[in-house]
């Protein structure tokens, strides 16, 4: 069974850019979250998407957003990067409330 | 406030000494207390879930353990191979189906 995949697996961009980050879930999973993980820090809660629909979102500016395709696959998008978006990008997919996620291998995003 | 904590923040072992690492959580209606392993640039790999108060589980050399305010993280003659940073996430009543997830500990394990 194929896990969590994320693309690109690293990417460079300059402040301003935009950027977009895929991930593809667990088949069989519905629910699709996104993590920051900023270099030192701690894992911060982005977005969650179920079933297409936006479920969630943590404490982050409009300017990041995604969306779910109905392939349950999704998107995240940050616009007007800024140095601080610097981090590891971190999607997880979930079957159910009580399970655990799985996490995907992470998109490294720079900004320069 | 609700808060997920992890204590200590790094560890150093030499390969064989026994120690536990915690996660102090203060929320309301605990769902699950999860522990995750991640090694440097990739995303964490799932280990345990625990649902009450008093349960155990056991993996190889880790054993994670419950209360009603903390879990530890017991290893066990650790290998260097056990070294990573090791995370726990708490899911509650108010945080619907996300988690929150403690800064972790950074184990170093030395031959």
């Amino acid at each position: 069974e194929a896990g969590v995949t994320q693309s690109p697996t690293h990417l460079i961009k300059t402040r301003g850019q935009q950027v977009t980050l895929r991930c593809s879930p667990i088949s069989g999973h519905t629910s699709v979250y996104w993590y920051q993980q900023a270099l030192g820090l701690g894992l911060q809660f982005l977005l969650w998407y179920d079933e297409g629909e936006e479920r969630n979102r943590g404490n982050f500016p409009p300017r990041f957003s995604g969306r779910q395709f109905p392939n349950y696959s999704s998107e995240l998008n940050v616009n007007a990067l800024e140095l601080e978006d610097s981090a590891l990008y971190l999607c997880a997919s979930s079957s159910g409330q009580r399970n655990g996620y799985t996490f995907g291998s992470g998109t490294r995003l720079t900004v320069v | 406030e609700d808060q997920v904590t992890q204590s200590p923040e790094a560890l150093r072992l030499q390969e064989g000494e026994s120690s536990s690492l915690n996660c102090s959580y203060t929320v309301s209606g605990l769902r699950g207390l999860f522990w995750y392993r991640q090694d440097p640039g990739k995303g964490p790999e799932f280990l345990f879930t625990l649902y009450s108060a008093g349960e155990e589980k056991e993996k190889e050399r880790l054993k994670a353990t419950l209360t009603k305010k903390e879990s530890f993280l017991h290893i066990t003659a650790p290998k260097p191979e056990d070294s990573a940073t090791y995370l726990c996430a708490v899911q509650a009543d108010n945080y619907g189906q996300n988690f929150v997830f403690g800064p972790g500990t950074r184990l170093s394990v030395l031959p």
